[in-house]
């Protein structure tokens, strides 16, 4: 059982661009979760995710970051006109209900 | 919503000696205490877990407690070894498919 899968790995943007950073849950999970961690930091939430449901996304900047979790394929967190600010790394995880959360490697976005 | 303090940020340890770290969190629903572990560029580790239905729980040289009355929590790791070395962070949520808030992480180093 393959665990949860994020890519890319390393993610190179320039301000302005867009940054799409994808996550396949494990196997038989069907909830996601979006974590953001800053350098020497802790793990901010972000967003929680079922299939085609948002179900908490308190913690998501309300301009710029958008999530999804289509029927078919992985979770997708989309940043719009990325900034210097928003390099980071990029965790998901994924649950099978329980409450215990397994991470993946995440995606750590530089923004030249 | 919840809020989850945690200390010392940095804990320096000969190996073989005890380690141990606190955690405070507000909201009184939480009732599910997770310890994650994450070494340098790798994702966080779920090493153990404790729900409010029981005050402590062991495994190995890892135990945590729970005292939901002054609502805390601390993670203990005895014997401790060079490959402990990490940053460790504390979490609680109400369980299942609730978030999982996360403290601000303890930089563990064991000198051998």
């Amino acid at each position: 059982n393959a665990g949860v899968m994020q890519n890319p790995r390393h993610l190179v943007r320039r301000r302005g661009q867009e940054a799409r950073l994808r996550c396949s849950p494990m196997k038989g999970h069907s909830h996601v979760y979006w974590y953001r961690q800053l350098p020497e930091e802790g793990l901010k939430f972000m967003v929680y995710l079922q299939k085609e449901n948002i179900i908490d996304e308190s913690g998501m900047p309300k301009e710029r970051f958008s999530a999804e979790f289509p029927k078919e394929g992985p979770s997708i967190l989309r940043i719009q006109q990325v900034v210097r600010g928003d390099s980071a790394a990029y965790f998901c995880a994924s649950s099978p209900g329980t409450g215990e959360l397994f991470f993946g490697e995440g995606s750590r976005l530089t923004v030249l | 919503g919840e809020n989850v303090e945690q200390h010392p940020s940095t804990l320096s340890v000969q190996e073989g000696d005890s380690a141990v770290i606190k955690c405070t969190y507000s909201d009184s629903a939480s009732n599910y205490f997770p310890w994650y572990k994450q070494e340098l560029g790798k994702r966080p580790q779920l090493i153990i877990d404790i729900r409010s239905n029981v005050g402590e729980k062991k495994d190995q040289r890892i135990a945590v407690t729970l005292n939901k009355t002054a609502k805390h929590f601390s993670l203990h790791i005895t014997e401790t070894q060079p490959e402990d070395s990490a940053v460790y962070f504390c979490a609680a949520s109400k369980g299942n498919t609730d978030k999982l808030i996360f403290g601000t992480g303890t930089r563990l180093q064991v000198f051998p």
